[in-house]
């Protein structure tokens, strides 16, 4: 049981290069998330699936993409990277909200760097 | 709309002594709060919830409706407690969570 697995672990882009991040989660939660970390910011939620089959947005997406492919996977994209896109970048998944407010379930985060 | 504030963004403290982390809220409903911990080098991982009411490695946290406060408390601090603190609170019935800015805690020997 892995929990919450998200790759790569490390990535380096030029300004204007796309990519995904990958995220999975083997505990069959129906809510995942992406979150950027910023230092002095706290994490901010980029965008949120409540459930297979739906996305949201969240406080800071745009520049961001997201692809809920199933219920285990939830994939960040950015379709041109900017400088301001350096983060490092965590998802998390939760239980659904008909079981109660559950707390979430992080990844080890992605830690990339646009020059 | 929610807010969470943790005045702190850097604490310090010697081993042994007590520690407080503030964590103030603003939410017109019913809130459920959580303290997430991140150690160096680790994923952010859940430390304790509101309504446990239960003391995980010895850090306690009450719901202050009235201050609107849910400050993380420790009687005596450890080295190993260094780390960054999150506290953040869930929306009844959304499911997404709004996260305080973080405070890093060092413990001195």
């Amino acid at each position: 049981n892995a929990g919450v697995t998200q790759t790569p672990k490390f990535q380096v882009l030029k300004t204007g290069q796309s990519m995904t991040l990958q995220c999975a989660q083997d505990m069959n939660h129906n809510s995942m998330y992406w979150y950027r970390q910023d230092p002095g910011m706290g994490l901010r939620l980029i965008y949120y699936s409540a459930s297979e089959g739906t996305t949201d947005k969240g406080e800071v997406p745009n520049g961001y993409n997201v692809s809920r492919l199933n219920k285990r996977e939830f994939s960040l994209r950015l379709e041109s990277a900017a400088p301001s896109q350096t983060s490092v970048y965590f998802c998390a998944s939760s239980e659904s909200q008909g079981s109660g407010n559950q707390p979430q379930h992080f990844g080890d985060g992605t830690r990339l760097s646009i020059l | 709309a929610q807010r969470v504030t943790q005045p702190e963004k850097l604490l310090s403290v010697f081993k042994g002594a007590p520690v407080e982390l503030k964590c103030n809220y603003s939410y017109s409903g019913s809130p459920e709060l959580f303290w997430y911990v991140q150690y160096s080098r680790q994923r952010l991982q859940l430390l304790l919830r509101h309504i446990s009411r239960e003391s995980i490695k010895g850090f306690t946290a009450d719901l202050n409706k009235g201050e609107t406060s849910f400050h993380l408390k420790k009687p005596f601090a450890q080295e190993e407690d260094s780390a960054m603190y999150y506290c953040a609170l869930l929306k009844s019935g959304a499911g997404k969570s709004t996260f305080g800015d973080g405070t890093t805690l060092t413990v001195k020997p």
